[in-house]
């Protein structure tokens, strides 16, 4: 079982350029959400999506955009990439608002 | 917002039960109380959750005191690679839920000694 997969897995980007992380879960989860890890901290929600169609904004939202694609995928992008958004990107899943999160492996961002 | 207060570090020794503590003294009647951890260079995996009785799975035991304001992770048998970071957080049922709730704290770090 795939569960929820990210890619890319490693990312080195310049300040300025963009990018989009991409996230999908095979579940048939309703809510998905994206959080950022920065080193020695706990994670911090940037946006999540409730439902197929809905998203909202977490504690961290600035400097990001998020896209529901359909109920498998959340993509995650970062228009003007910052030295600030250097961290480890989590995606994750679950069946309801107050189910159970299943997380991916994580991406690791890197911003010169 | 109800937050969670846990220790940073603990300590313990294999094969010894392991008791990591959480207070949550603004929790509200529709939170449930979660705990996941985290090993080092991995996701945050599921470990338990309950909401107001006793829970037990192959992982662990969860203790809720009468009053929900605190529990208890129960780790029966310590072993090497229980070493992780732990985190307690609270998810509200029901109405879609303010994003801010759904942060992780920083967690506490257990260390198992052999």
């Amino acid at each position: 079982n795939a569960g929820v997969t990210q890619t890319p897995k490693f990312q080195v980007l310049k300040t300025g350029q963009s990018m989009t992380l991409q996230c999908a879960q095979d579940m048939n989860h309703n809510s998905m959400y994206w959080y950022r890890q920065d080193p020695g901290m706990g994670l911090r929600l940037i946006y999540y999506s409730a439902s197929e169609g809905t998203t909202d904004k977490g504690e961290v939202p600035n400097g990001y955009n998020v896209s529901r694609l359909n109920k498998r995928e959340f993509s995650l992008r970062l228009e003007s990439a910052a030295p600030s958004q250097t961290s480890v990107y989590f995606c994750a899943s679950s069946e309801a608002e107050a189910g159970e999160l299943f997380f991916g492996e994580g991406s690791r961002l890197t911003v010169l | 917002d109800a937050k969670t207060t846990q220790p940073n570090s603990m300590e313990s020794n294999e094969e010894e039960p392991v008791h990591l503590p959480c207070n949550h003294s603004t929790i509200s009647g529709t939170d449930y109380i979660h705990w996941y951890r985290q090993l080092p260079s991995q996701g945050p995996e599921y470990v338990i959750h309950g909401l107001t009785s006793n829970v037990n799975n192959r992982m662990a035991s969860l203790a809720i005191a009468e009053d929900r304001k605190s529990s208890t992770l129960i780790l029966h048998r310590a072993t090497l690679r229980d070493a992780a970071v732990y985190y307690c957080i609270l998810r509200d049922v029901g109405i879609r839920t303010s994003g801010s709730r759904l942060t992780f704290g920083e967690g506490t770090q257990l260390t198992v000694n052999p």
